[in-house]
């Protein structure tokens, strides 16, 4: 059964340090989310890709966080410089075409600690 | 403002008993209602999706129910087993293409021995 890839699972580093997220979605989706989700509450969309554009990015942190789907495939999530408040599971999804039609796929999340 | 709201926060249950937890929304144009299961350190895993004119829908020992008049919705789960501790998460989209889903904050379940 086709799965979205994340990696890595778990990621420690120190604040002002840069981390790097990455996600593999189903093959043939189009669309791509990335969520930030802290700990006991429900998962907040940070991006969301169509191809390689990004369609939403509202809620991204643009003065520290980037992300990019160069190819309309696979995607990287990065954090520059990481602070405390920024320790979290990132979750990676992907969906056919949008969300209201189609199911979204949830990758198993990086979580990510900063000391 | 779009909102998505469960109850209870927390339940702990016997194992082989059932339960039911809620949702309400405000989302509208309402699209699908979905709930999703997350075990602890995983991502969430779809377990019903309801468009509107479905009222109830059933995955094994998990049902789900919607009153898309009242904007509620429950998950009733049947002889609840020690593999169902996680967090069940609700999630409605609205009617349009692009528009963000938006999540509850989940209900944390725990069934033990």
């Amino acid at each position: 059964e086709a799965e979205v890839a994340q990696s890595p699972r778990y990621k420690i580093t120190e604040k002002s340090q840069a981390v790097a997220f990455w996600c593999d979605p189903i093959s043939g989706h189009a669309t791509l989310y990335w969520y930030r989700q802290i700990l006991g509450q429900g998962p907040e969309l940070l991006v969301q890709f169509q191809d390689e554009s990004v369609v939403d990015d509202s809620q991204l942190p643009k003065d520290r966080f980037s992300a990019e789907r160069l190819k309309g495939v696979d995607s990287t999530l990065k954090i520059q410089p990481a602070e405390l408040g920024d320790s979290a599971m990132y979750l990676c999804a992907s969906s056919f075409l949008s969300p209201t039609l189609n199911e979204q796929f949830f990758g198993p999340g990086t979580r990510l600690t900063v000391l | 403002k779009n909102q998505v709201e469960q109850s209870p926060q927390s339940l702990i249950i016997l194992e082989g008993k059932n339960c039911t937890l809620q949702c309400n929304y405000t989302v509208s144009p309402f699209s699908n209602l979905r709930w999703y299961k997350q075990d602890t350190g995983r991502g969430p895993v779809s377990l019903t999706i309801m468009t509107f004119s479905e009222n109830t829908k059933s995955n094994g020992r998990y049902t789900a129910t919607l009153d898309a008049d009242t904007k509620q919705s429950s998950l009733h789960i049947t002889a609840s087993q020690l593999s169902d501790s996680a967090s069940y998460i609700c999630v409605v989209s609205q009617n349009s293409g692009n528009t963000p889903l938006v999540f509850g904050k989940g209900t944390r379940l725990s069934v033990i021995a």
